[in-house]
């Protein structure tokens, strides 16, 4: 167990629907970063929130977004999914920037 | 644009054999460097890391790597692999000004065979 908890594990979910995926980072950790996984693009950063507020943004589709709670928790929405949305959407923190984080296990979305 | 590349897609060793994976960045100026590895099924954790000092770092699992700023490569060996060693492993730059954002390269992955 690396401290930071994903969920769901697993979602499978029809074109056009919205998902939203959960991150708690581990205890003492302010930043909160986003990555997707997948086979044709390996991993790509979305997005880095720190103690709530965006920090920096990467190849993240209009059609996601994200936000960190007061309780540092982050949650990731993806709409109007597509089939090539499916992929591992992993989640990361760090108490400072730069010098590596802590991923969670990843949550696994299968779009049909 | 800033970005890394790993030179082998996949690499197939005995057990006891030698690896060398490559990792080159497209950027001279300050950064800190990543080696992760990810088993079968489980996410990313963090072998070894590079920020400042001896070029030279010693990660978990008997894994090192060497930082030489001239070529920009941070390539990861070991001396002797074991049959637990197959598994993904990734390069990671954090490039300066970049908040805490990494770049990943596009993996390697290892096979170890008994």
């Amino acid at each position: 167990d690396s401290g930071v908890t994903q969920t769901p594990k697993h979602l499978i979910t029809a074109t056009g629907q919205r998902v939203t995926l959960r991150c708690s980072p581990r205890s003492g950790d302010l930043s909160v970063y986003w990555y997707q996984q997948s086979l044709d693009q390996g991993l790509q950063f979305l997005i880095q929130y720190y103690n709530g507020e965006e920090r920096a943004k990467g190849n993240i589709l209009e059609r996601f977004s994200a936000q960190q709670f007061p309780d540092l928790h982050s949650e990731l929405n993806l709409s109007s999914l597509e089939l090539g949305d499916s992929a591992l959407y992993f989640c990361a923190s760090s108490m400072t920037e730069g010098h590596g984080y802590t991923f969670g296990s990843g949550t696994r979305l299968t779009v049909v | 644009a800033q970005s890394v590349s790993q030179h082998n897609h996949h690499v197939i060793l005995s057990e006891a054999a030698s690896l060398e994976l490559g990792c080159n960045y497209s950027y001279g100026g300050t950064v800190n460097l990543f080696w992760y590895v990810q088993y079968p099924g489980q996410h990313l954790q963090l072998l070894l890391k590079y920020f400042s000092g001896d070029p030279l770092v010693k990660g978990i699992k008997g894994f090192e790597a060497e930082f030489i700023k001239s070529k920009f490569s941070f390539n990861l060996r070991k001396p002797s692999v074991q049959w637990s060693d197959t598994a993904e492993y990734f390069c990671a730059v954090n490039f300066y000004n970049q908040g805490g954002k990494l770049i990943f390269g596009q993996g390697t992955e290892l096979s170890v065979k008994p």
